[in-house]
C-alpha cells in the first residue's frame, strides 16, 4: 500500500464550480500535514497547512481525518488560475519526514 | 518566504559526465534539502544538506551518486555523478524558513531540469 495515495484525476470542472480532493495516508503515526500545488513543469508551492481543528484560507478549506487517516482539500467558486496538480503531504516529524503524494490534477475551464 | 536562485534550470548531459546544480538563497535559512522527481512521480527526498558537515542521505542514495556540499547558511550543491539516462530527472533544492513565532515552512527553488543522453 502506498504512504500517500490521491486521486490523479485529472478533475475537469467549470469555472465558478465547487470541487473536493482526498488523501488518505497510511501512516498513523503522521502529525503534520500540509497541501502544496505544482503548476506544470514548475517547483511545488506551498497552499496550506493542515490542523486537526480544520483551517480555511479564502477559497480553501482543509480538513484531517485522523481516525480515517485522510484529508481533503475543498475548493470553492473555482477559477481558471486553480488549474494545476495538487499535492498531499503527511509528515511523521520534521521536515525531512515529509511524503509527497503524486497529487491530483485539476482543470478549471471557462 | 525566502528566494531560492536555482541554477542551472535545465541541462542536457551526456552519460558518464557530471553535473553540478547550484542553490543560494537570500536569507540564513534552517535548513536546506535536496528532492529528486521524475517524470509522473512524486518528490523524493535526496538528502539533507548540514553546513559544514557531511550531508545525510537517504535509503537509496550514496554520497559517491550524488556528492552535497553546504559550506554556509545560504548556499548548496549538488552534484549528479557519472550521469546515466536514468538521472534524467527534475532536481529541486528546498529550504525551511520561519515565517512567525514557531511557525516554520517549506519552500522550494525552481528546479533543474536534467536530460541525460
Amino acid at each position: 500500500r502506498k504512504e500517500v495515495e490521491q486521486d490523479p484525476g485529472p478533475f475537469n470542472v467549470p469555472e465558478g464550480a465547487t470541487v473536493a480532493f482526498n488523501c488518505t495516508y497510511s501512516n498513523s503515526a503522521s502529525q503534520s500535514f500540509f497541501w502544496y500545488r505544482q503548476d506544470c513543469r514548475k517547483e511545488p508551492k506551498l497552499l496550506m497547512s493542515v490542523y486537526s481543528s480544520g483551517n480555511e484560507d479564502g477559497r480553501f478549506t482543509a480538513q484531517l481525518n485522523r481516525a480515517s487517516q485522510y484529508i481533503s482539500l475543498l475548493i470553492r467558486d473555482s477559477k481558471l488560475s486553480d488549474s494545476a496538480t495538487y499535492l498531499c503531504v503527511p509528515s511523521t516529524g520534521g521536515f525531512q519526514k515529509l511524503v509527497f503524494g503524486t497529487g491530483t490534477r485539476l482543470l478549471v475551464s471557462p | 518566504s525566502a528566494v531560492i536562485s536555482q541554477k542551472p534550470s535545465r541541462d542536457i548531459c551526456q552519460r558518464g559526465t557530471s553535473l553540478t546544480i547550484q542553490c543560494q538563497v537570500d536569507s540564513q535559512v534552517t535548513m536546506m534539502f535536496w528532492y529528486r522527481q521524475q517524470p509522473g512521480q512524486s518528490l523524493t527526498l535526496i538528502a539533507t544538506a548540514n553546513q559544514g558537515s557531511e550531508a545525510t542521505y537517504e535509503s537509496g542514495f550514496v554520497i559517491d551518486k550524488f556528492p552535497i556540499s553546504r559550506p554556509n547558511l545560504t548556499f548548496s550543491t549538488l552534484t549528479v555523478s557519472n550521469m546515466s539516462p536514468e538521472d534524467s530527472s527534475i532536481y529541486l533544492c528546498s529550504v525551511v524558513t520561519r515565517t512567525g513565532f514557531a511557525n516554520e515552512k517549506l519552500f522550494f527553488g525552481s528546479g533543474t531540469q536534467l536530460s541525460v543522453l
